[in-house]
């Protein structure tokens, strides 16, 4: 069982959709990361938390400590944000390098 | 400022050549990690350096495998006698303090071995 594990592996949604990601992670964590890639494979860090909510524009990352789950939202989906998502987490203690989850194919259609 | 950069961006090798792959961090980032992501699969840590502290090497797969960071700055990843399952994209990323804050990456070295 991988350490970090998301859901779902593939999303289709259509333009303007509410877009949930889902991330649950099995170690005690400092802090979780929602990274972004796009095809050309550039990888852009989106957030990192490690208690509560963050929101930058469309996007919005949570976190459930004790339920060591987190969740990406994307509202009013555009084309432009089809791209893979992945979360990661920087487990607690000296280790600071990142474990990454599988990561989400989303492709919003026009 | 400059991100993270990284080269060359594509690199073709022969089985049993060595590589280099070169990452310069953001200047000022103490904390600079070797990553790779493997064609369809995700990715994977190789190797940690923070400050002048020994690095984590805990993630390279073989002894083929050794990097070093000179100055604090720049780091340069060795790839030795490569095999065709080394293929991928190399990834380097650095951060400021190594205290689990946002990680930048660079663009990545594609890595193919014939």
């Amino acid at each position: 069982k991988n350490e970090v594990e998301q859901s779902p592996q593939n999303l289709t949604a259509q333009e303007g959709e509410f877009i949930t990601i889902n991330c649950s992670y099995s170690v005690g964590i400092s802090a979780l990361h929602w990274l972004q890639q796009h095809p050309g494979g550039g990888i852009v860090s989106l957030f990192m938390l490690s208690s509560g909510k963050k929101k930058h524009g469309r996007l919005i990352a949570t976190i459930n400590i004790q339920e060591k789950h987190s969740s990406l939202h994307i509202t009013a989906s555009h084309p432009r944000d089809s791209a893979v998502y992945i979360c990661a987490a920087t487990a607690s203690g000296s280790a600071r390098q990142l474990t990454f989850g599988s990561g989400t194919q989303l492709t919003v259609l026009p | 400022g400059a991100g993270v950069s990284q080269s060359p961006s594509n690199k073709v090798t022969e089985k049993g050549k060595d590589v280099e792959l070169r990452c310069d961090p953001i200047s000022g980032h103490t904390a600079l990690y070797w990553y790779r992501q493997s064609l369809g699969q995700g990715l994977e840590f190789l190797i940690y350096f923070q400050g002048n502290s020994a690095p984590d090497k805990s993630g390279l797969p073989s002894d083929r495998f050794s990097a070093e960071r000179t100055g604090g700055s720049v780091s340069t990843l060795t790839i030795q006698r490569t095999q065709q399952e080394d293929s991928a994209v190399y990834l380097c990323a650095s951060s400021l303090a190594g205290n689990g804050e946002t990680q930048y990456f660079g663009p990545g070295t594609r890595l193919l071995v014939l």
